[in-house]
């Protein structure tokens, strides 16, 4: 089976523009979580979905966005860049996300800097 | 919200030490997850643990739940360079479907 595949690997861009990131999980797999990991904060819960529905949300502003298809690929956005957005961006697929079925599988990482 | 942090955040050791990572949830459990992250890759899942007590060991690697199902921890007998990387926690509160990941131990192994 393939693996969690996230597009693009890296990322250029300047504050104010926007961006968006894609995810495509392992077949079968109907949930999608995104992390956001810095050196200093760890790895951050963005948000999770299933059956193309956010199913839970993290502390991150309206700025952040997501979707599901209903293919199961995700995508997420991130509109009016700010230079601490800089990170790389983890996406994680699991069976369905439920307790004893949510073992997260991740992809390699989208790495944006914005300047 | 809930909150998990890990300690120590870094040790160094040299090869052949053991080393010990303590995850410690501010609320009950229903289940930890360990994830080891080399450096430049991603996180990659180790071991889930479900049971209040429970115990399991890969090779050299021990993982513990505590009774109360509010701590973890993670236990490298010998360690080796190739145990190298970031070991995270996770874990989930009742049948929420929510992740929380620990802040992370960074393991540094020199010979």
């Amino acid at each position: 089976k393939a693996g969690v595949t996230q597009t693009p690997r890296y990322l250029i861009k300047t504050r104010g523009q926007q961006v968006t990131l894609s995810c495509s999980p392992i077949s079968g797999h109907r949930s999608v979580s995104w992390y956001q990991q810095t050196p200093g904060q760890g790895l951050q819960f963005l948000f999770e979905y299933f059956s193309e529905t956010q199913r839970n949300k993290g502390n991150f502003p309206g700025r952040f966005s997501g979707r599901q298809f209903s293919n199961s690929r995700s995508e997420m956005n991130v509109s009016t860049l700010e230079l601490g957005d800089s990170a790389l961006y983890l996406c994680a697929s699991s069976l369905d996300g439920r307790v004893g079925k949510n073992i997260q599988y991740f992809g390699a990482g989208t790495r944006l800097s914005v300047l | 919200g809930q909150q998990v942090m890990q300690i120590p955040q870094y040790q160094h050791v040299q090869e052949g030490e053991d080393f010990t990572t303590y995850c410690n949830s501010s609320t009950t459990l229903s289940n930890i997850q360990w994830y080891k992250q080399r450096p430049g890759g991603h996180p990659v899942f180790l071991i889930q643990l479900v049971k209040s007590g429970e115990v399991k060991k890969q090779k050299r690697l021990t993982f513990q739940f505590g009774e109360a199902k509010k701590n973890s921890s993670l236990h490298i007998t010998a360690t080796q360079t190739t145990d190298v990387g970031t070991y995270f926690c996770a874990g989930n509160t009742g049948t929420a479907s929510k992740l929380t990941f620990g802040t992370g131990t960074r393991l540094q192994v020199t010979l």
